[in-house]
Parts: structure tokens; C-alpha cells; sequence
């Protein structure tokens, strides 16, 4: 079974500064995809960002970017130049194949709530 | 990218009745999910719906508390039957578009 754990359940960053959410993952496939989701209070789900894992080099977004560590399994989110709009629930999520077909199933960590002071 | 339009966005129900959530996708996916969000929760899958298939059911989940409907690759409802207040909820259907899940706007549901 796939899980994917957030340690940190808050954070606060000063604007302008960088911050970094942690996230962790356990699987045992080998082609997957890892995002970064935003739920801002209006409670849409906002894709900030994503990897395959595949992909060696890490994805940028703008002020976004993640560090992807594969063997370990690792995938966090950097902030840069945070901004008081970044304020909002951040959930990691996990994507790969189940019951050994074509479907598969997105996986979310508990959630990482972020408030951006100013 | 997909655009996902679900509705409605709230609504408060009594108990024991049901309550049908729609959501339209602008472009043919072939899966589409739902989830269930409980107040300050993580999202919890709670069906996946193929076109021309039964739904699959995550455990917890069953047919008759949440039938979902699937009539083609464009659209997706999920029906909340005879509620209780602990169905309170905000429900969120998901849809899958080359690696990469988009999601409605959410329905908060609040039954009283």
C-alpha cells in the first residue's frame, strides 16, 4: 500500500522569506508521479506543482520547486519569496498504478498548514 | 488541463434524505474520483468511476450508501443516500488527464 506522510501539520514563514514543507513516501512502484496541492480556505485544490519520478532533474514553478530524492524516498516543497496569497492547507500526494491494470489512484498526506505573516 | 464544474457548492439537507452531486468535465477523461473531506482532514477517496463500468469502492465505501453514476467520459455523479449528520462533509470529485488530477470546486454538504 501506498502512503504518503507530512510531519509538519503547521508552519509559519515572514513574507518574502523561504520555507520548505517535508514530505515522505512509501511505495513499491517504480513509475509514479508527485505533487504539491494547495487548498486555499475557498477549498478548491490547486496543483502548485509536479514530478515523475522518472525525472532526475527536480521541477521549478516559478517561486515553487521541489527537492525529489528518490532512494529516499523524499519530496519536499520550497517557497521562495513567500507571499501572504501562499496562505493556505498544502497536501502531498502520490500518484501510481493499482490493482495491476491501467487505473490509478492519488494518495494525499494528512496536510500542511501554512500561514504567511506579514 | 482539464476544467472540472461540480455543483452545486453547498447545500444543508435533512436527515435521511439523499443529495446527487454533478460534476461536468470540459474534455473526455477516462477516471474520474471522489473524495470526502471531513473539516480540517486530509481528502479520503472514496470511489473510482470508469466509464461503462461498476465503480470501485475504497473500504469503508459501499454501493448503496454512495451509488455514483458514470454515463460517459465527460461527466460523473456521486449520490450521499439517506444522510446523517456525521455525512457532513465537503465532497470533492477528481478526474485524471495525463499524469496529472484536477479537481471540482468542491460541495459542502451540511446535514442537520
Amino acid at each position: 500500500a501506498q502512503t504518503v506522510t507530512q510531519s509538519q501539520p503547521e508552519m509559519s514563514v515572514q513574507e518574502a522569506e523561504t520555507v520548505t514543507l517535508s514530505c515522505t513516501y512509501d511505495t513499491s512502484e517504480s513509475n509514479y508521479y508527485l505533487f504539491w496541492y494547495k487548498q486555499p480556505p475557498s477549498r478548491q485544490m490547486i496543483l502548485v506543482i509536479r514530478q515523475e519520478a522518472y525525472k532526475q532533474q527536480n521541477a521549478t514553478e516559478n517561486r515553487f520547486s521541489v527537492n525529489f530524492q528518490k532512494a529516499a524516498k523524499s519530496f519536499s516543497l520550497k517557497i521562495s519569496d513567500s507571499q501572504l496569497g501562499d496562505t493556505a492547507m498544502y497536501f502531498c500526494a502520490f500518484m501510481a498504478r493499482f490493482g495491476g491494470g491501467s487505473n490509478y489512484k492519488l494518495t494525499f498526506g494528512k496536510g500542511t498548514l501554512l500561514t504567511v505573516n506579514p | 488541463s482539464a476544467v472540472i464544474s461540480q455543483k452545486p457548492s453547498r447545500d444543508i439537507c435533512q436527515r435521511g434524505t439523499s443529495l446527487t452531486i454533478q460534476c461536468q468535465v470540459d474534455s473526455q477523461v477516462t477516471m474520474m474520483f471522489w473524495y470526502r473531506q471531513q473539516p480540517g482532514q486530509s481528502l479520503t477517496l472514496i470511489a473510482t468511476a470508469n466509464q461503462g463500468s461498476e465503480a470501485t469502492y475504497e473500504s469503508g465505501f459501499v454501493i448503496d450508501k454512495f451509488p455514483i453514476s458514470r454515463p460517459n467520459l465527460t461527466f460523473s455523479t456521486l449520490t450521499v443516500s439517506n444522510m446523517s449528520p456525521e455525512d457532513s462533509s465537503i465532497y470533492l470529485c477528481s478526474a485524471r488527464d495525463t499524469g496529472e488530477a484536477f479537481f471540482g470546486q468542491g460541495t459542502r454538504l451540511t446535514v442537520v
